[in-house]
């Protein structure tokens, strides 16, 4: 089974901008894994934010997107704020159209 | 809105079994494929399966650590999916989210199952 990488934490500062990103251990990450992007907050389900690659959802702030960067899916936050702190989850899809989740990018914003 | 309610979740023992039920609304049930996504205490998120509508064929896919345990199953006259868990083990102590693959527009707030002996 594929595996799916995020780094395991990333800190930005408030205003400031970071990239997370999804890598597939079987080699580079198209639009055909169909990238998703899901926001987490302790003790909260998680919610969706990027679907299929870089299309927000209608309730997903403009500060979000996401892109494929360097062979790797890519979530952008631009202007971070103190309520980005949260855990964030790519996963992608593979052949039989299944899903594989990366282990979470755990985001704080000081 | 798309809303999803999960129930059934619970305590049990290992080897034993249980189901989980997710009641849905807020978009045509019946056209959509409806995935489970589980989350063990301090983990991530693992997907564990999905039931394609009806008008796909109805087919299921299983990761891996699940296949052969638990069945995924919908009512599409009821708009409920159901996830039978059969077999459990300690590691699949978690709570289970119910999800539309409609853009992943809607989770429901879980459902917490406890395996221990």
């Amino acid at each position: 089974q594929a595996v799916v990488t995020q780094e395991p934490s990333l800190t930005v500062s408030p205003g400031g901008t970071v990239t997370l990103t999804c890598a597939s251990s079987t080699g580079t990450v198209t639009s055909g894994h169909y990238p998703y992007w899901f926001q987490q907050k302790p003790g909260q389900a998680p919610r969706t934010l990027i679907y299929d690659t870089d299309n927000r959802h209608s309730w997903t702030p403009a500060r979000f997107s996401g892109s494929l960067l360097g062979g790797k899916a890519a979530l952008t936050l631009s202007g971070a704020l103190p309520e980005d702190e949260a855990d964030y989850y790519c996963f992608l899809s593979y052949s039989g159209a299944r899903r594989v989740f990366g282990g979470g990018t755990k985001l704080t914003v000081l | 809105e798309v809303l999803l309610v999960e129930s059934g979740g619970g305590s049990v023992e290992p080897g034993g079994s249980l189901r989980l039920s997710c009641g849905a609304s807020g978009f045509t049930f019946k056209d959509q494929w409806m995935s489970w996504v589980r989350q063990a205490p301090g983990k991530g998120l693992e997907w564990v399966g999905r039931v394609k509508s009806r008008s796909d064929g109805g087919t299921r896919e299983y990761a891996a650590p699940v296949e052969g345990r638990f069945v995924i199953s919908r009512d599409d006259s009821k708009n409920q999916i159901y996830l039978e868990m059969n077999r459990l083990k300690i590691e699949d102590t978690g709570v289970y989210y119910c999800t539309t693959e409609m853009r992943w527009s809607g989770w429901g707030q879980g459902a917490l199952v406890t395996v221990s002996s």
